[in-house]
């Protein structure tokens, strides 16, 4: 069965580095999404991915974050100077296709630690 | 401002009996809704969904009602078994704008 992938599973960084967070949808998906889940605490949407551009995008996905399809596979999430408070499990997800259903099928998460 | 809530951060019921997960929602243009199923370690897996022209759908053990007077759904298993132990998600989408809204959780504990 297809599924979400994605690299690494763990991270750790010290603050103010930039990492780049990698995720290969399901291949016949449209649509993607970032998710963020700070420990205990609810899933929290982040940026929805659509034809090459950014959808929609919630208040947390700010100048820092960027997104990017760069090959047709991998989707990327990248923060460029990493603070303490960005340390949380970031899911990646997929949807698709165009005028299927609306199921989130999500990765596994890579966990951040922001040192 | 929170659009969808979850109420009950857990539940525990007896292995065998109903498990019945609740969510409220505020924003009318949610048409919508989705539960999903979380494991530890893992990336929230797909459970059951329902379109807002539905009130009622039903996969295997699972049932989600949607009451959309009452902005409310809930999520029925019946029988419980102990590896629906899981924290439980439920999401609205407004098909319009495509973004999933997600309750707090409801950390579901079946007792065997």
């Amino acid at each position: 069965e297809p599924e979400v992938t994605q690299t690494p599973s763990h991270q750790v960084t010290q603050m103010g580095q930039e990492v780049i967070l990698r995720c290969v949808p399901i291949s016949n998906h449209l649509y993607f999404y970032w998710y963020r889940q700070i420990l205990g605490q609810k899933v929290e949407f982040l940026v929805s991915f659509y034809n090459n551009e950014i959808s929609e995008k919630s208040e947390i996905f700010d100048d820092q974050f960027s997104v990017e399809r760069p090959d047709g596979s991998n989707f990327t999430l990248k923060i460029r100077s990493t603070k303490l408070e960005d340390s949380a499990m970031y899911f990646c997800a997929s949807r698709g296709p165009l005028g299927g259903n609306y199921e989130q099928y999500f990765g596994p998460g890579t966990r951040l630690t922001v040192t | 401002d929170q659009q969808v809530k979850q109420n009950s951060p857990s539940l525990s019921v007896q292995e065998g009996r109903i498990s019945i997960l609740n969510c409220d929602y505020t924003n009318s243009m949610f048409d919508y809704f989705l539960w999903y199923k979380k494991y530890p370690a893992e990336g929230p897996t797909f459970l059951i969904s329902i379109s807002s022209i539905k009130d009622k759908n039903e996969d295997g053990r699972f049932t989600v009602f949607l009451n959309k007077s009452a902005k409310h759904l809930s999520l029925h298993i019946v029988p419980s078994q102990p590896g629906d132990s899981a924290v439980y998600f439920c999401a609205a989408i407004n098909t319009n704008a495509g973004k999933s809204t997600f309750g707090d959780g409801t950390t579901l504990t079946v007792k065997p």
